[in-house]
């Protein structure tokens, strides 16, 4: 069973940028065709979905984060790592990343990392 | 579009049964996929596609669609199903969305 392990700064000062990696366990990020995402959730919110990327190197944003927004997949490494940038507080959530399903019918996420909580302060 | 919406709160007696809803014009052509969330935990996928569970999760828990709405059910609750639901699905342009959540409280 694929296990997922975010790391990374928990504190980020704004207008800089956050990093974060998601280390993939048990499996082969190559292996049975899946997206990778990643999803935050702000102190007491709900989920947002940040986008997604495949083995492949190929991504999809939400267009609400895009023009800040870089996912990438070092697949010898077995990780996946997203940057965000000029964060404010307002960025300020438990960061997940997941194992996403292709194709057309989508069937969801079925493993998430424990989550990461990134805290944008001065 | 990926937008979907939920009930904010839903009440349940214990043992009885229970429908938490989703809207979304998404819905009307890709499923709705369930998640339980409990505090300082990550969520959990409940049900995927037309109604499918993975393994592990009750058989107490089950999906629907109609429309543009999907429907998780949770007939029998437990205590333990106090906890966050989220929907979640697509959009025609492969973007993700999630509901905002439904808190379920348990009397």
């Amino acid at each position: 069973q694929e296990q997922l392990q975010e790391s990374g700064p928990g504190l980020v000062k704004p207008s800089q940028t956050l990093s974060l990696t998601c280390t993939v366990s048990g499996g082969s990020i190559t292996s049975g065709d899946y997206y990778w995402s990643w999803i935050r959730q702000p102190p007491g919110k709900g989920l947002e979905w940040i986008g997604y990327i495949h083995y492949s190197g190929s991504t999809y944003y939400n267009p609400s984060l895009k023009s800040r927004v870089t996912i990438s997949i070092d697949t010898s490494e077995n990780q996946f790592s997203l940057k965000l940038s000029s964060v404010t507080a307002a960025d300020t959530a438990v960061y997940f990343c997941a194992r996403d399903s292709p194709g057309y019918y989508y069937y969801g996420m079925d493993v998430w990392g424990q989550g990461t909580t990134v805290t944008v302060s001065s | 579009s990926s937008e979907l919406t939920q009930d904010p709160a839903v009440s349940v007696a214990l043992g009885q049964t229970v429908r938490i809803t989703c809207q979304g014009d998404s819905l009307r052509t890709y499923y709705a996929n369930w998640y339980q969330q409990k505090p300082g935990q990550a969520p959990i996928l409940l049900i995927y596609g037309k109604n499918k569970r993975p393994s592990g999760i009750p058989d107490r828990f089950s999906g629907s669609r109609s429309g543009n709405a999907a429907s998780l059910t949770i007939t029998g609750a437990q205590a333990e199903d106090e906890a966050d639901y989220y929907c979640n699905s697509r959009d025609s342009s492969g973007n993700r969305g999630f509901g905002g959540g439904t808190k379920l409280t348990v009397l």
